[in-house]
């Protein structure tokens, strides 16, 4: 079956320094990938959009990475503040099975600490 | 101005009570979706309208019917209500889904439906 994956355990990370989050798939041809950024209490949202064919993207202090070899994809914040802290989402749109259709992984929460 | 708005933020009611949460855009999109969000922080897509036109529809009970009265509104009604409807439901909207479109997804600010 079709499998999202990322890291469960929050990351904690001091300010400054680069947190770099993991999203793993099985059974998945994705056409593309994307990154949310959801909020206690708030609804997602949207931060990057990779496309199967594009090995990086960069936007401000975010970077995204996706290796269709690997079936992975890392976001990275550069010089973390703690303003961003929160839970991170990626989501695939699976090649075949597109209008808009997105598999949500679980999120990684992520905590920047002064 | 609220780009996707829900109403109601909270939602507390009764096992077996029907219940209806509304949805609204207005960024001129084409495509709304409703996605619900279990205690494990999953998101899944229940349903997607393009256009007033079903276009996705998840194996969901069929206690709960989406209905979209134009584009720029998507509400869900679920029926009969059980304890494990309990979750966060998100609303959300982006440009006309289709093929080979790749666009970003606006969410709402959720419902909390708890049922008791």
């Amino acid at each position: 079956s079709q499998k999202i994956e990322q890291n469960s355990e929050a990351l904690n990370i001091q300010e400054g320094k680069t947190a770099t989050l993991t999203c793993n798939y099985t059974n998945y041809s994705p056409a593309y990938l994307q990154w949310y950024r959801q909020d206690p209490g708030r609804g997602p949202v949207f931060l990057l959009l990779i496309r199967e064919n594009e090995k990086e993207k960069r936007k401000e202090r975010l970077k995204v990475t996706f290796d269709t070899t690997l079936k992975q994809s890392l976001f990275h914040i550069t010089a973390s503040q703690p303003a961003d802290s929160a839970t991170y989402l990626c989501a695939l749109a699976a090649s075949t099975d597109s209008w808009g259709k997105l598999q949500f992984g679980a999120g990684t929460q992520v905590v920047v600490t002064p | 101005d609220t780009a996707v708005s829900q109403t109601p933020k909270y939602l507390v009611t009764q096992m077996g009570n029907d219940k209806s949460i509304k949805c609204e855009q207005n960024l001129g999109h084409d495509t709304m979706y409703w996605y619900k969000q279990d205690s494990k922080k999953f998101l899944k897509i229940m349903f997607s309208y393009n256009n007033k036109e079903l276009i996705i529809n998840e194996t969901v009970p069929n206690r709960f019917s989406p209905k979209s009265p134009d584009k720029a509104h998507l509400n869900l009604h679920i029926n009969s209500l059980e304890l494990g409807d309990s979750a966060v439901y998100f609303c959300a909207s982006s440009r006309a889904a289709g093929l080979a479109v790749y666009n970003e997804q606006f969410f709402g600010p959720g419902t909390r439906l708890t049922v008791l």
